[in-house]
């Protein structure tokens, strides 16, 4: 059974840094691409970063370009996101997820972490 | 960035009727359209990719259709568990982007 964990969510003031982990399992991590995908509360689905997986690769949405770093390490079947110079618009729920046939379609999703931007 | 525009935003129904969300892209995406349900504090689930194949596990009340910029997922037959938020999502181009989704309520 395909299972990803995200983890690192909490409150961090405004201009400050935070790392979101995703522990994945019941797949072959290191075939498949990854993203990260977040919600602000009561809002739609907004698309954040993905990353080949090799990691050699990587993606941004123009909204975090620059701010955040999308990592894996295929050893230890953990994905990451290293999110610094927070602003309140990037509060959200934090999604890690798997890619399916395509590297850009989303068949497994964790259960989301939040982060808060608020001093 | 390619938009996609979701109607109706919210669709009120009951039990039975058949039910139908549209997404619109603002350029042809060819096939490359997936669709997601997603309940109250839980994260989205893969439905339908490739504008009409059905995902394994999914009931066969739920079907796609549609290609180049106009899609459409159905519900034949609405059933109390389908009650949700939808979300239609191109993945044509590296810039993925969703749809602004449709609520399903209770009529």
């Amino acid at each position: 059974e395909v299972q990803l964990v995200e983890s690192g969510g909490g409150l961090v003031q405004p201009g400050g840094s935070l790392r979101l982990s995703c522990s994945a399992s019941g797949f072959t991590f290191s075939s498949y691409a990854m993203h990260w995908v977040r919600q602000a509360p009561g809002k739609g689905l907004e698309y954040v970063s993905a990353i080949s997986s090799n990691g050699g690769s990587t993606y941004y949405a123009d909204s975090v370009k620059g701010r955040f770093t999308i990592s894996r390490d295929n050893s230890k079947n953990t994905l990451y996101l290293q999110m610094s110079s927070l602003r309140a618009e990037d509060t959200a729920v934090y999604y890690c997820v798997k890619a399916g046939s395509s590297w850009s379609l989303f068949d497994y999703w964790g259960q989301g972490t939040l982060v808060t931007v608020s001093s | 960035d390619i938009q996609m525009t979701q109607s109706p935003s919210t669709l009120s129904a009951s039990v039975g009727d058949r039910v139908t969300i549209t997404c619109r892209a603002s350029q042809s995406i060819s096939s490359w359209l997936a669709w997601y349900q997603q309940k109250p504090g839980k994260a989205p689930k893969l439905l339908i990719y490739k504008a009409s194949s059905l995902e394994s596990g999914v009931p066969s009340r739920f079907s796609g259709s549609g290609s180049g910029t106009e899609f459409t997922l159905t519900i034949s037959s609405l059933q109390p568990d389908d009650f949700a938020t939808y979300y239609c999502q191109q993945y044509n181009s590296y810039s993925l982007t969703f749809g602004g989704g449709t609520k399903v309520e209770i009529k």
